[in-house]
């Protein structure tokens, strides 16, 4: 059974630093891994998808690798703003394609 | 262009009464999802539509729960006879495909008395 865990749940840093945060899966069988950030009461805003055949993409500030045959991804967030406090959740695309999310990290960058 | 829409955004109901859930996909969008997220807790996979084919619904939860998709386009989440734990925020998506960017409507808060 496909398990998708964030780590960490909750990150507070001051603004202008770099960070990652991580995303692990159990099963490699996947189509491929989207981030999203869900902003406190709304939907959820697609930031990068993944591939299962990639292993990375940019957009902007924001790389999310993926690294099947571990298990892994991460977002790296370059040069923190206040603007990019939200949750940031992961989902993978496994082969019954029943989306399957991890419980998010939230984050909070500090003016 | 339009984005996904859902209505109603707020649905405030009694319990044993049955509820529908509109989704308004992208035009042009040929899968179509639907989550739940219940307070505190993740996003629970429901049930996805693919262009024609049959749905696939074990997701849902219980037979109170059923989803539609009349001409491909918008989608009805019904949930008969509802239950306090049904309260949640009901979120749909839709994408190009099964294996491409899926886009988020902004939710149904259903709460249920």
């Amino acid at each position: 059974k496909q398990e998708v865990t964030q780590i960490p749940a909750a990150l507070s840093v001051p603004e202008g630093e770099n960070l990652v945060l991580n995303c692990s899966f159990t099963d490699s069988a996947i189509y491929n891994l989207q981030w999203f950030r869900q902003d406190p009461g709304k939907g959820l805003t697609s930031l990068l998808l993944i591939q299962s055949s990639q292993r990375e993409q940019t957009s902007g500030r924001l790389n999310a690798s993926l690294d099947k045959s571990s298990g892994r991804s991460t977002l790296y967030i370059a040069a923190s703003q206040p603007g990019d406090s939200a949750t940031y959740l992961c989902a993978v695309s496994p082969r019954s394609f029943k989306t399957i999310f991890g419980a998010g990290t939230r984050l909070f960058v500090k003016a | 262009g339009a984005g996904v829409s859902q209505s109603p955004s707020n649905k405030v109901t009694e319990k044993g009464k049955d509820v529908e859930l509109r989704c308004d996909p992208i035009s042009g969008h040929t899968a179509l999802y639907w989550y739940r997220q219940s307070l505190g807790q993740g996003l629970e996979f429901l049930i996805y539509f693919q262009g024609n084919s049959a749905p696939d619904k074990s997701g849902l939860p219980s037979d109170r729960f059923s989803a539609e998709r009349t001409g491909g386009s918008v989608s009805t989440l019904t949930i008969q006879r509802t239950q306090q734990e049904d309260s949640a925020v009901y979120l749909c998506a839709s994408s190009w495909g099964l294996t491409d960017t899926q886009y988020f409507g902004p939710g149904t808060r259903l709460t249920v008395l």
